[in-house]
């Protein structure tokens, strides 16, 4: 499974597009790379996968360069409730099976008013 | 759609008891799914991985004695925290993924376990 690496820590401020970067060098060929949002006392919460390019659902974009080396979550103009920790998984995603996606240390994204 | 269930939402239980969390796909068949614990101010980590019948997979230092996972059904995994003891004192979630090609895994709410 691919290791990510993502800063531990973001600031902004209400309104503000924040992107949040993560490294991911060694994908394989076969992964996809989803992000998901967690609250304290919460499951994580899916918000985008892709695999390459962009993508971009009602909630965030997802930037992905073409070597697929690193990912970018571009969340546009937050609120305080986007404070959270948000994760980047890389991993592959078999219909038949399925492995069990390893979680780094996320990013902890802090909005001020 | 890809609702995860899971139940309770907090437990506290005396050491030396067992406790019983459910994790349920509420709209979708998952052969698979996974169990992680979370520590405070810390990141998710893979328990074990359920398969539906047949022996669970858990992960370098967790114990399967400990930890009973049972996946009897293609939308029912539950796991055991037999005879308690304040250091398994944890947040528990549970996540599936839709039997379909590249579907993202999705997760329940968690469960609180606290053991006095």
């Amino acid at each position: 499974l691919a290791k990510t690496t993502q800063p531990i820590s973001m600031d902004s401020y209400e309104g503000q597009e924040v992107n949040i970067t993560c490294s991911h060098n060694n994908i394989a060929t076969n992964d996809y790379i989803t992000w998901y949002q967690q609250f304290p006392s919460q499951g994580p919460r899916f918000i985008i996968q892709g695999y390459k390019t962009k993508v971009t659902n009602e909630v965030a974009s997802l930037f992905i360069p073409a070597d697929r080396k690193s990912s970018t979550l571009s969340l546009p103009r937050v609120s305080l409730s986007d404070t959270a920790v948000y994760y980047c998984l890389v991993g592959f995603h078999s219909g038949g099976g399925a492995d069990g996606l390893t979680f780094g240390k996320g990013t902890h994204l802090i909005i001020q008013p | 759609g890809a609702v995860v269930s899971q139940h309770p939402s907090w437990v506290i239980c005396k050491s030396g008891t067992s406790v019983k969390i459910e994790c349920r796909s509420l709209d979708f068949q998952a052969t698979t799914m996974f169990w992680y614990r979370q520590f405070p101010k810390q990141s998710l980590m893979l328990m074990a991985t359920s398969n539906e019948g047949s022996k669970a997979t858990y992960e370098q230092g967790v114990e399967k004695d400990k930890f009973l996972i049972n996946h009897a059904s293609l939308t029912l995994s539950t796991l055991t925290v037999t005879s308690a003891h304040p250091e398994d004192s944890s947040f528990y979630i549970c996540s599936a993924r839709p039997d379909r090609e590249n579907s993202p895994l999705h997760f329940g709410n968690g469960t609180r376990l606290t053991v006095t």
